[in-house]
């Protein structure tokens, strides 16, 4: 079965030091990984998602940015991280299904930025 | 553009009643995909169902059932007889057949608490 691992759990990071969030996933080849983050008291924002090794794509302009250096490891970073970086990020994965054309999208444990 | 309403912010309910989440959905394509996910307090997302737009019929599994309406863009979630474990926030999630990576667009979520 697939599991999807992410790290670390927690974080507390003073503004201006650098991130780095790294989300693997086990059992499964060529998924697509995506991250997301929660802020408080609100919805899930899609920052990015990737199709495959070196692939991303961004969805919000931002502090942030993504790298895919395996087929299942998906890296969040960032060279200074702001107040506003602070929030809940989660990783999650597919892939396509034979005989769907869209696929369910299965999430991590997530890890709690605060930043300071 | 799409877009998901959860226009129910919080609910509090006593144990063993039962109760409906809300979420109505807006997109231009006829071929679309709606999901359920739900967030405890340890944070990880849960994938509970995933609907195609060309399947109305309702769902029921255990204490929990789903109606899909498209005539009122609606794809509602009931609880039934709930319990204090069914307490956490819930999405309501849409997306469109893209055939690849897809981006899910999440509603705000409902926090559902279940008094005992």
């Amino acid at each position: 079965s697939q599991t999807i691992h992410q790290w670390p759990a927690t974080l507390v990071q003073p503004v201006g030091s650098p991130l780095s969030l790294e989300c693997t996933v086990e059992g499964t080849s060529n998924p697509n990984l995506y991250w997301y983050r929660q802020a408080a008291g609100r919805g899930l924002q899609l920052l990015f998602y990737s199709v495959g090794i070196g692939q991303i794509s961004s969805e919000v302009p931002q502090n942030l940015s993504a790298s895919r250096p395996q087929d299942r490891q998906f890296i969040l970073s960032s060279k200074k991280l702001l107040l506003s970086d602070s929030g809940f990020y989660l990783c999650a994965w597919s892939t396509l299904g034979v005989g769907h054309s869209t696929d369910t999208q299965y999430f991590g444990p997530g890890t709690r930025l605060t930043v300071l | 553009a799409q877009k998901v309403t959860q226009a129910q912010t919080e609910i509090s309910v006593v144990e063993k009643e039962d109760v409906t989440l809300d979420c109505v959905y807006e997109t231009r394509d006829t071929t679309y995909y709606l999901f359920w996910y739900k967030q405890p307090p340890s944070g990880e997302l849960v994938f509970l169902i995933r609907r195609n737009s060309f399947d109305e019929q309702n769902e029921i599994s255990g204490r929990y059932s789903w109606n899909f309406q498209k005539s009122t863009s609606s794809f509602n979630f009931t609880i039934t007889a709930s319990q204090v474990v069914d307490s956490a926030v819930y999405f309501c999630a849409l997306s469109e057949e893209g055939g690849g990576s897809e981006k899910l667009v999440f509603g705000k979520g409902t926090k559902l608490t279940v008094n005992p």
